[in-house]
């Protein structure tokens, strides 16, 4: 089974404060995404990555930015973290682009963050 | 810009019942539409994909169908169990690109 792990199910932090939010996937998978969710929101992607040392801005990249130095790791930064920076946060995973139109993103259970 | 659509937004139903999720898609030219499951403060669970060339899928009491051409998806599900309570999302594939668009989600309640 794909396992996509999140470091920590729930963080409190100060308003200023470097976050950094670890995801792990199992599965040699070369896709891997960011995204916050908010109620009345949705699901709103803020950075992916293709490959190591590669990314992408989603919809929302604002007050982010992501590292990917090894291939089953990806990390979201809030550089300095502020109050509208509250919210669940997921990662995914996802075999590359084109191996099959039939591939599906897995999901890790999400950190919900806190930000005061 | 693509957007998702869910109708409803909230679902309370008694145990038994018979359901359908409605989910609609601005941009015909896409890749694949899945539906997710999501429990309270959980991440999510693939349920169904359908292909951009098919139809429909189904897994158990689970049901999706796809008209490409009329930006539509409607997930059906079965005699609704208490445990089918969760959140149910839609989401596409743009064509060539790995990210996907999703709806807001519809709750589902489903009531013993």
């Amino acid at each position: 089974d794909v396992k996509v792990t999140q470091s920590s199910r729930y963080l409190v932090k100060r308003t200023g404060e470097k976050v950094f939010l670890e995801c792990v996937q199992d599965m040699d998978h070369e896709n891997m995404f960011w995204y916050r969710q908010d109620p009345g929101l949705g699901l709103r992607l803020i950075y992916f990555s293709y490959d190591v040392k590669m990314k992408e801005k989603g919809d929302i990249p604002e007050g982010y930015s992501v590292s990917r130095e090894k291939k089953e790791r990806f990390s979201l930064i809030l550089e300095s973290a502020s109050t509208n920076q509250t919210s669940m946060y997921l990662c995914a995973s996802s075999p590359r682009t084109g191996s099959s139109s039939a591939d599906t993103q897995y999901f890790g259970p999400g950190t919900r963050l806190t930000v005061l | 810009k693509q957007e998702v659509t869910q109708i409803p937004a909230a679902l309370s139903v008694p145990e038994g019942e018979n359901l359908v999720l409605n989910c609609s898609f601005t941009d015909s030219a896409i890749y694949n539409l899945q539906w997710f499951r999501q429990d309270p403060g959980k991440g999510l669970t693939s349920l169904l994909l359908i292909q951009s060339s098919q139809r429909e899928q189904t897994s158990g009491r689970l049901n999706a169908s796809l008209d490409k051409s009329s930006g539509r998806s409607t997930l059906y599900i079965a005699a609704s169990q208490p445990g089918d309570s969760a959140t149910y999302l839609c989401a596409v594939r743009p064509g060539g690109y790995s990210t996907l668009t999703f709806g807001k989600g519809t709750m589902l309640l489903v009531s013993p």
